[in-house]
């Protein structure tokens, strides 16, 4: 049973707008949310993250939301460029765990010039 | 340089053969991963390493072998491999969150293996 959903398999905005990519999870024991983005034939890189105590966290252009009762969490990304089209992960973490992260299947984000 | 390198980038192996993939960091961070990304699937958690001599299964370990006899190592082996096992291999590193302290942290990632079993 998936654990983290990342239920959009791809999302194409215009260059400037705002990219809202969207995520799902089950477990209540996840206390750790983070984003990573991923470039073909590279490794993921970390983009943001938010701890559970938090709704919200930003970093520049990058805005993560927590929803902890609807267990949902979003990034937003404005304004959006070129350069953001990337695969975007979400990815949790349980407290007391193994410190393993948990990810969604990805969304592909196509920023459009 | 410091960071999380994986060897070899690229490999061709033939069904059956023992294959394995080196991961190395140099942050000397207690928690080591390894995942596999397979279109519709996203990342998947193979093996992981809580410490030194310390392993234990992730959610799709069947196939695979991992030891870790130093903290900065963590091999992955194919023991024999399967077509099913073509994937693109990634290792990741965590250091401890400490409990209480609200330290959070994330895992770095190498930059793949792409195996591809004939």
């Amino acid at each position: 049973d998936q654990q983290v959903k990342q239920n959009s398999p791809s999302l194409s905005v215009q260059e400037g707008r705002i990219s809202i990519l969207n995520c799902d999870y089950t477990n209540s024991m996840f206390d750790y949310f983070l984003w990573y983005k991923k470039y073909p034939a590279e490794g993921p890189t970390f983009l943001i993250s938010i701890s559970s105590i938090k709704d919200k966290n930003e970093d520049g252009r990058f805005t993560v939301f927590l929803n902890k009762s609807a267990k949902h969490l979003s990034l937003h990304i404005v304004p959006s460029q070129p350069g953001d089209s990337a695969v975007y992960f979400c990815a949790a973490s349980e407290e007391g765990g193994s410190e393993k992260l948990v990810f969604g299947k990805g969304t592909k984000l196509t920023v459009n010039p | 340089d410091a960071g999380i390198t994986q060897s070899p980038r690229y490999k061709i192996t033939e069904t059956g053969r023992q294959v394995t993939l080196m991961c190395h960091q140099t942050w000397s961070h207690s928690y080591m991963f390894w995942y596999r990304q397979d279109l519709g699937h996203g990342l998947r958690l193979i093996y992981y390493s809580a410490a030194a001599d310390i392993t234990d299964k992730g959610e799709v370990p069947d196939g695979y072998v991992v030891s870790r006899s130093k903290t900065e190592n963590f091999p992955l082996t194919l023991e024999s491999a399967t077509r099913s096992q073509t994937s693109v291999y990634f290792c990741a590193s965590r250091r401890d969150r400490r409990w209480g302290q609200n330290m959070n942290t994330e895992a770095f990632f190498g930059q793949g293996t792409r195996l591809t079993v004939v």
